[in-house]
């Protein structure tokens, strides 16, 4: 299971930090992925991390003003948010690599870019003066 | 980047119909690609990866096919739960949702 927790009213150019507790499974060898949803509006991907947290990939849209982290001792994953801007505000959802790391860098074609079978729930974000 | 095309935006559709939504890739991307669906108010959930590997617990009515820059999700026998809306994921280069399809209820 994954829960989401952190989405809160913002103004823009604030910060925000979003938090994803996992459960139910071997937290550290999965990589995590944060995706998310504006009002209406289709899916994003943001940012995903390696089950180490040594590899990160970002959308261009967040580089250089979100930051993924995980801390493995609390079976937790971040997204740190900066300089937020009306067009961030979405639905934010995180979800688990299908497989362990260790499979995906034999079967992905990049060794880590995956699909993702477990989501969580959500929390809303909404940048807004 | 990899932009992922989907079509339709949206189909009126009956139960026990057939229905068929395409995912074009900009590039190749070797069967790297996942479907989901989307129900009103919920997280996504994975259908199919591999382009047209079924996971485990999903009806046998959704099935994928495809290959280089294009991918196809086919439902048969439509069912009333299966009134959602359906994304497309490239997982070949990073990550790319398509637009999503949105199957409403003729």
């Amino acid at each position: 299971q994954l829960l989401e927790s952190g989405g809160d009213l913002v103004q823009p150019g604030g910060s925000l930090r979003l938090s994803c507790e996992a459960s139910d499974f071997t937290f550290n060898i999965y990589g995590m992925t944060w995706v998310r949803q504006a009002p209406g509006t289709g899916l994003e991907w943001v940012a995903s991390i390696s089950g180490s947290g040594g590899n990160t990939k970002y959308a261009d849209s967040v580089k250089g003003r979100f930051i993924i982290s995980r801390d493995n001792s609390k079976n937790t994953v971040f997204l740190e948010m900066n300089s937020l801007r009306a067009d961030d505000t979405a639905e934010y959802f995180c979800a688990k690599d299908a497989d362990p790391e260790n499979v995906v860098a034999l079967i992905a074609v990049n060794g880590y870019s995956y699909y993702m079978d477990v989501w969580g729930e959500g929390t809303t974000v909404i940048v807004s003066s | 980047d990899i932009q992922m095309t989907q079509s339709p935006s949206s189909l009126s559709t009956s139960v026990g119909d057939t229905v068929t939504i395409t995912c074009r890739a900009s590039q190749d991307i070797i069967n790297s690609l996942a479907w989901y669906q989307q129900r009103s108010g919920s997280a996504p959930k994975v259908l199919l990866y591999a382009a047209s590997r079924l996971v485990s617990g999903v009806p046998s009515r959704f099935s994928g096919s495809g290959s280089g820059t294009e991918y196809t999700l086919t439902i048969t026998s439509l069912q009333p739960e299966d009134f959602a809306t359906y994304y497309c994921q490239q997982y070949y280069s990073s990550s790319t949702f398509g637009q999503g399809t949105r199957l409403e209820i003729k």
